[in-house]
């Protein structure tokens, strides 16, 4: 059974760098055939899907976020990253990683963690 | 701002069937896949649904999923108090983006 666990602080001053790291469990990352995803969820809404990598290191973000997203991978430690600059009150949100399936029109996640709350705040 | 609509909130009785609409367009369902998710209070999203109409293990056939043209529909049948929660479908876009949909609230009354 895959498991995932972000980790990472949970309060952030306004214009620095958020960084959370996913831990991965039950299945190597390297194994290939899955993408990994950051999504996120402001508080009391719905879901906002970050961007993924493979573990080759291939990337693909939200256009949205895309100049504030660097999504890296560590194989070695079966675990993928976040980091997110320049962050606001905006950015404050409940963090999940995700299992993704990606193949030509389909695209889902199948296993996330349990989440992270990240707060912006001075 | 999603660009795929649903329902704020839908409800029935126990044992009652609700249904959860997901209208997009042909840039983003009308030519994808669509996969749903269950968010119980305070937990993670779960996958309900994927490829339109496919459970993954572990899903009990009471969910359905289902997809015509530009739109995709999530059916629920025998509703059970277990199963009050956050619903939301997803797909890809062209713009080119993963998308939510608003995301449902369904209430067992």
């Amino acid at each position: 059974q895959v498991q995932l666990q972000e980790s990472g602080p949970g309060l952030v001053k306004p214009s620095q760098t958020l960084s959370l790291t996913c831990t991965v469990s039950g299945g190597s990352i390297s194994s290939g055939g899955y993408y990994w995803s950051w999504i996120r969820q402001h508080p009391g809404k719905g879901l906002e899907w970050i961007g993924y990598i493979y573990y080759s290191g291939s990337t693909y973000y939200n256009p949205s976020l895309k100049s504030r997203v660097t999504i890296s991978v560590d194989t070695s430690k079966n675990q993928f990253s976040l980091k997110l600059s320049s962050v606001t009150a905006a950015d404050t949100a409940v963090y999940y990683c995700a299992r993704t399936y990606s193949d030509h029109l389909m695209y889902y996640f199948d296993y996330w963690g349990q989440g992270t709350l990240v707060t912006v705040s001075s | 701002q999603s660009v795929l609509t649903q329902p704020p909130s839908v409800s029935a009785a126990p044992g009652q069937k609700v249904t959860i609409s997901c209208s997009g367009s042909s840039s983003n369902i009308g030519n994808n896949y669509v996969s749903w998710y269950q968010q119980l209070p305070g937990t993670a999203p779960k996958l309900l649904i994927y490829e339109n109409n496919k459970r993954p293990s572990g899903i009990p056939d009471r969910f359905s999923g289902s997809k015509s043209g530009t739109s995709a529909t999530l059916g629920i049948t025998g509703l059970q108090t277990g199963d009050e929660a956050d619903y939301y479908c997803g797909t890809w876009d062209s713009s080119p983006r993963y998308v939510f949909g608003t995301g449902t609230k369904v209430t067992v009354l």
